[in-house]
């Protein structure tokens, strides 16, 4: 069955950097567009990025613009997101989730961020 | 930028027909998703384009699309199906959910 995984979250210091991942199986991890979706405690849900099948297309929120980076390894059916400059109203459970035409069909349980000195 | 707007909060008899609201601006022109979240855990897809159901979820979760608002249903509510519920859209390479919307069974 589909599933995806995500880790790297953790406590950071607000300007720090950490990288998140999200694992994959279950499905041909190629043919698929992924996203990144976050949501602050007691919030709702806030889409982050997208990124293409192929990599090629990449989008971002503009709250995350500049200081976010996705990416993904087709060969270990990885989706990756490099976060910069972190700001303590970055603090959220982040998602990864598959693109199913425009909804995401699939996600995972989700690593939380906390950014705090 | 597109923006989603839902109520805060819907409460229905248990039995009976919840509907949840998503407005926005021509949004009948666009293809409209739903989520139901339960606490602590991840989103679920109950809808997407619209009005189609993903394998597994239920028949009395169906949806529709026209004008400015779009609507999610829950019919025969059942205890199970207290969530929060959001709706989504695809517009100018930005995916937008709503606010969100808490639905309490009575």
């Amino acid at each position: 069955q589909v599933r995806l995984v995500e880790s790297g979250g953790g406590v950071v210091q607000p300007g720090r950097s950490l990288r998140l991942s999200c694992a994959t199986s279950g499905f041909t991890f190629s043919n698929y567009a992924l996203h990144w979706v976050r949501q602050a405690p007691g919030k709702g849900l806030e889409w982050v990025t997208f990124i293409s099948y192929d990599g090629s297309d990449k989008y971002y929120a503009d709250s995350v613009k500049g200081r976010f980076t996705i990416s993904r390894d087709n060969s270990k059916n990885t989706l990756y997101l490099q976060m910069n400059s972190l700001r303590p109203e970055d603090t959220a459970m982040y998602y990864c989730a598959r693109d199913d035409f425009s909804s995401l069909g699939y996600w995972g349980q989700g690593t939380l961020v906390t950014v705090s000195s | 930028s597109y923006e989603l707007t839902q109520p805060l909060s819907v409460s229905v008899a248990l039995g009976q027909t919840a509907r949840i609201t998503c407005g926005g601006n021509n949004i009948g022109g666009k293809n409209v998703h739903w989520y139901q979240q339960k606490p602590g855990q991840a989103p679920v897809l109950v809808i997407y384009r619209d009005s189609s159901r993903p394998s597994g979820i239920p028949e009395r979760f169906s949806g529709s699309n026209s004008g400015n608002t779009a609507t999610l249903t829950i019919s025969r509510a059942q205890a199970g199906d207290e969530a929060d519920y959001y709706c989504q859209v695809w517009d100018s390479n930005t995916y937008v959910f709503g606010t969100g919307t808490k639905v309490t069974v009575l």
